[in-house]
C-alpha cells in the first residue's frame, strides 16, 4: 500500500462517457501530478499543481480536465475519451521547494480502459 | 529539448552487482532521481543526487556527474526481487510559473537470475 491513494483502481468506459479519477494524500505535501503510464513506457507528466493551483499542462487534450479541490485532493475528469487514451494514470505528490531530496510518492494508478 | 538515455534491458545474477547507466541532456536541471518500478506497480522513490558524488543507501548507491550528465544506480548483492524496472528521473524547470517537472526516461529492465 502507498501513501497516495487512488480511485478506482480499475476503470472501464465508453467514448460517450464522463467519469472522474480521485487522488488523496495526508502527507502534507502541496505539489501534486498527473501522469499518464503505457505498458513498457515511462510515466509521462500530464499536469502539476501546486499550492492547490495548475502550474504545468503539458499540452494535455481538453478531454482531460484536472481538478484540485484542496491540498489533499486531486481528480482528473475523463470526457469523451478515445481508445488510444488507454493506460495506466498515476498521482504523485511531493513537498514543494527548490532544492533537497524532494521525491514524489505515487499512487498505485488508475487502469482505465476505453471502448 | 530534454532528453534521457539509459540501457533497455540488463540480466545479472543474483548475489552479483549491476550497474544502470543514465545519460541526460537538460536545461534547468535541479536534481536526479532513480525510482524502481515493478510490473502493475507505482514507481518508488530509490536515490536523489542534486550535487557531484556517490550516495550510499544500502544495497543501492546512486553517483552522479553535473559537468557530463551522467548518472549511475548500482545494485549490490542481487536478489531476486530486485528484478523490476529502474527509472532515472530528472527534475527540471517546468511551466509558467517556475515550477518543477521531473522527466522519466524510458527505464531499465533488470532481470536477475538464479
Amino acid at each position: 500500500d502507498t501513501e497516495v491513494t487512488q480511485t478506482p483502481k480499475h476503470l472501464v468506459m465508453g467514448m460517450t462517457n464522463k467519469k472522474s479519477l480521485k487522488c488523496e494524500q495526508h502527507m502534507g505535501h502541496r505539489a501534486m501530478y498527473w501522469y499518464k503510464q503505457k505498458a513498457k513506457k515511462p510515466p509521462e507528466l500530464m499536469f502539476v499543481y501546486s499550492y492547490e493551483k495548475l502550474s504545468i499542462n503539458e499540452s494535455v487534450p481538453s478531454r482531460f480536465s484536472p481538478e484540485c479541490p484542496n491540498s489533499s485532493l486531486l481528480n482528473l475528469h475523463l470526457h469523451a475519451l478515445q481508445p488510444e487514451d488507454s493506460a495506466l494514470y498515476l498521482c504523485a505528490s511531493s513537498p514543494v521547494g527548490v532544492g533537497g531530496n524532494q521525491p514524489q510518492h505515487f499512487g498505485d494508478g488508475t487502469r482505465l480502459s476505453i471502448l | 529539448g530534454q532528453n534521457i538515455d539509459q540501457p533497455t534491458e540488463m540480466t545479472a545474477t543474483e548475489g552479483a552487482i549491476v550497474q544502470i547507466n543514465c545519460t541526460y541532456q537538460t536545461s534547468g536541471f535541479n536534481g536526479l532521481f532513480w525510482y524502481q518500478q515493478h510490473a502493475g506497480e507505482a514507481p518508488t522513490f530509490l536515490s536523489y543526487n542534486v550535487l557531484d558524488g556517490l550516495e550510499e543507501k544500502g544495497r543501492f548507491s546512486s553517483f552522479l556527474s553535473r559537468s557530463k550528465g551522467y548518472s549511475y544506480l548500482l545494485l549490490k548483492e542481487l536478489q531476486m526481487k530486485d528484478s523490476a524496472s529502474y527509472l532515472c528521473a530528472v527534475r527540471v524547470r517546468g511551466g509558467n510559473t517556475g515550477g518543477f517537472k521531473t522527466i522519466f526516461g524510458a527505464g531499465t529492465r533488470l532481470f536477475v537470475k538464479a
